[in-house]
């Protein structure tokens, strides 16, 4: 059964933190591994991994995926309020289904 | 304006009775998809349509059905809902194949259902 497993399912930080965040993954056919931050209620998309070892950075955050492992990191810096979010992880499958992690909760306290 | 559109975006319904949540998009894609989103459960798959003459079921498809009346247009019913059809629904659309090799969803603002 394929599954998406992420890391730790809640965390709470002070302004300023640098958090890691993980995800892993047991899938039948691998083609990609995308990132989402759902703050209100409609997940956002982040990044979209394909390649192991080539770090996608956008601003604070950045992610990093090694396939050999079969697993995911997505690192924010200097964390603020606003990241304050829940992040999803979901694997494409060979069956062009997306499925997805059960989320990890970040609360970055002032 | 919104590129994918649900409505309604909160509903409230009793057990029995058949509800019907409505996903729009102005995107052109040719994807669409339903979700469900439980707490502590992540997203789950419930349908999904590759175009307009194809209907997939996905992980947790019982209890529901789906309509593509077009591209632009994926309607969800609940036939007889019941309390753990309580949930937050959502819609998403892709282009792929597009002119990308690979696929990005992008998500409606979601429908808050509860079923008493």
């Amino acid at each position: 059964e394929d599954k998406v497993v992420q890391s730790p399912l809640s965390l709470v930080v002070h302004e300023g933190d640098t958090v890691t965040l993980n995800c892993s993954y047991e899938v039948t056919n691998f083609r990609s591994l995308l990132w989402y931050k759902q703050e209100k209620k409609a997940p956002t998309f982040l990044f979209m991994l394909t390649s192991s070892g080539i770090e996608k950075k956008s601003g604070r955050l950045s992610s990093i995926l090694d396939k050999k492992e079969l697993f995911s990191i997505l690192n924010i810096t200097a964390t603020q309020t606003g990241d304050s979010a829940v992040y999803l992880c979901a694997v494409y499958e060979g069956a062009q289904k997306l499925v997805f992690g059960q989320g990890t909760r970040l609360t970055i306290n002032p | 304006d919104a590129d994918v559109t649900q409505t309604p975006r909160n509903r409230i319904t009793k057990t029995g009775k058949r509800i019907m949540l409505e996903c729009s998009q102005t995107k052109g894609h040719d994807r669409m998809y339903w979700y469900r989103q439980d707490p502590g459960l992540g997203l789950r798959l419930i349908y999904y349509s590759f175009d307009v003459k194809d209907i997939n079921k996905g992980e947790i498809s019982d209890g529901y059905s789906v309509s593509r009346q077009a591209q632009a247009k994926f309607s969800l019913s609940l036939e007889s809902a019941i309390p753990n059809q309580t949930a937050l629904y959502f819609c998403a659309t892709s282009d792929f194949p597009g002119t990308s090799t690979q696929e990005t969803q992008y998500f409606g603002p979601g429908t808050r259902l509860l079923v008493l």
